[in-house]
């Protein structure tokens, strides 16, 4: 079975950019979260989607949204790029019965400059 | 969701066991407590996952007492490959799933 891929892994963009990350989740995995990470921080929950709907939020700005397609696979859209959303952005997959927790994918790493 | 706290770092050594504690003193009826690992530049990776008592797969332990209010994850004689950061969280998977990480603890394994 294939894990989770995100797409692309490095990305520079200029503040008030917009930016599109992607991820194609586990086989078989019908929930994406996305999270964001600091250099130094354990990784912040941006949202969740389950099924093609939003399933929760963090404390992020409505400029951070998200999309789940019926293959399960997911974007993160971020508006108006600031110099503080430089982080890496980890997408993880998850089924209904959670017994092998999260599987993450490696992440991409944005530079906003 | 339960908050956890760990120790911000730890040094071992090739060959010894390590064990990381974690505290999660208001955890809920209804949380697992759950283990993740990560590398630098990577996506963190799922170690182990329990509710009580003690659980063992391939890759480490998990000690979890009677009150539930703590957890101790063992790493049996570590390598140097297991320098990495180690993650303990709680949360209730059936309904708010939605992992809530701290700053983890930082393993050092010397030579």
């Amino acid at each position: 079975e294939t894990g989770v891929t995100q797409s692309p892994t490095h990305l520079i963009k200029t503040r008030g950019q917009q930016v599109t990350l992607r991820c194609s989740s586990q086989s078989g995995h019908n929930t994406v979260s996305w999270y964001q990470q600091a250099l130094g921080q354990g990784p912040q929950f941006i949202f969740q989607y389950y099924r093609e709907e939003e399933n929760g939020r963090g404390n992020f700005p409505p400029r951070f949204s998200g999309l789940q397609f019926p293959n399960y696979s997911s974007e993160l859209n971020v508006n108006a790029l600031e110099l503080d959303d430089s982080a890496l952005y980890l997408c993880a997959s998850s089924s209904d019965s959670h017994a092998y927790g999260y599987t993450f994918g490696s992440g991409t790493r944005l530079t906003v400059v | 969701l339960a908050k956890t706290t760990q120790p911000i770092s730890m040094d071992s050594y090739e060959g010894q066991e390590v064990n990381i504690t974690c505290s999660h003193n208001n955890i809920a009826t209804n949380d697992y407590i759950t283990w993740y690992q990560q590398f630098p530049s990577q996506g963190p990776r799922f170690i182990i996952q329990g509710y009580k008592t003690k659980v063992t797969n391939e890759v480490a332990s998990l000690f979890i007492p009677a009150d539930r209010k703590s957890s101790t994850l063992s790493l049996p004689r570590v390598s140097l490959s297991d320098t990495a950061v180690y993650y303990c969280l709680v949360g209730d998977m059936d309904n708010t799933d939605k992992l809530i990480f701290g700053t983890g603890t930082r393993l050092q394994v010397f030579p």
